[in-house]
């Protein structure tokens, strides 16, 4: 049973131009949420996360939005550069031993 | 300075046969994992292990067992592989066991069986 969910698939971004990269949950036991950037053939890489005590949490042009009555998360980046095109996946934790539950990624494309 | 690596990085092995897939950190995170990404491109938590004691174990075959012989490294072996193991492994850790915790990935390690 997916918990968490990546609607879109993919995702083409002008260069320069703001990416916004969502991302839905089910369980509300969830109390805290990361996005991992993943280039082929290489593991996730930490981007950003949030606490379910934020609504908010900003680092450079990477910002993380959080609606816990939406069970809803967004992540922006502004601006896109084409070195962010890569596979986004958003990932919550907080149940089942702290074990993160993923999303199946979204793919971002930079264009230049 | 790799943080979190893990060997071999591509396996390709016959059906039945045994094989295990390692993992170090030099982090000195007291947790790490275990998890799967299949063909659809889920990733899915296999395994975790607390500074050398299992704290999850998902619903995987008892084929795949993992070790940890110090809380740096956790190990995972899989007896008698099947078609339906090829997928790519990655591992993970943190700092701590507990909510609010970022867990940092390997490579991954691609396994194709024959």
């Amino acid at each position: 049973d997916q918990q968490v969910k990546q609607n879109s698939p993919s995702l083409s971004v002008q260069e320069g131009r703001i990416s916004i990269l969502n991302c839905d949950y089910t369980n509300s036991m969830f109390d805290y949420f990361l996005w991992y950037k993943k280039y082929p053939a290489e593991g996730p890489t930490f981007l950003i996360s949030i606490s379910s005590i934020k609504d908010k949490n900003e680092d450079g042009r990477f910002t993380v939005f959080l609606n816990k009555s939406a069970k809803h998360l967004s992540l922006h980046i502004v601006p896109s550069q084409p070195g962010d095109s890569a596979v986004y996946f958003c990932a919550a934790s907080g149940v089942s031993g702290y074990a993160l539950n993923f999303g199946k990624g979204t793919s971002l494309l930079v264009t230049p | 300075d790799t943080a979190v690596s893990q060997t071999p990085k591509y396996l390709v092995t016959q059906m039945g046969n045994d094989k295990s897939i390692k993992c170090e950190q030099n982090l000195g995170h007291d947790t790490m994992y275990w998890y799967k990404q299949d063909s659809k491109k889920f990733l899915k938590i296999m395994f975790s292990y607390n500074n050398k004691e299992l704290i999850i174990n998902e619903t995987v075959p008892n084929r795949f067992s993992p070790k940890s012989p110090d809380k740096a490294h956790l190990n995972l072996h899989i007896n008698s592989l099947e078609l339906g193991d090829s997928a790519v492994y990655f591992c993970a850790s943190s700092l701590i066991t507990g909510s609010q915790e970022t867990q940092y990935f390997g490579p991954g390690t691609r396994l194709l069986v024959l």
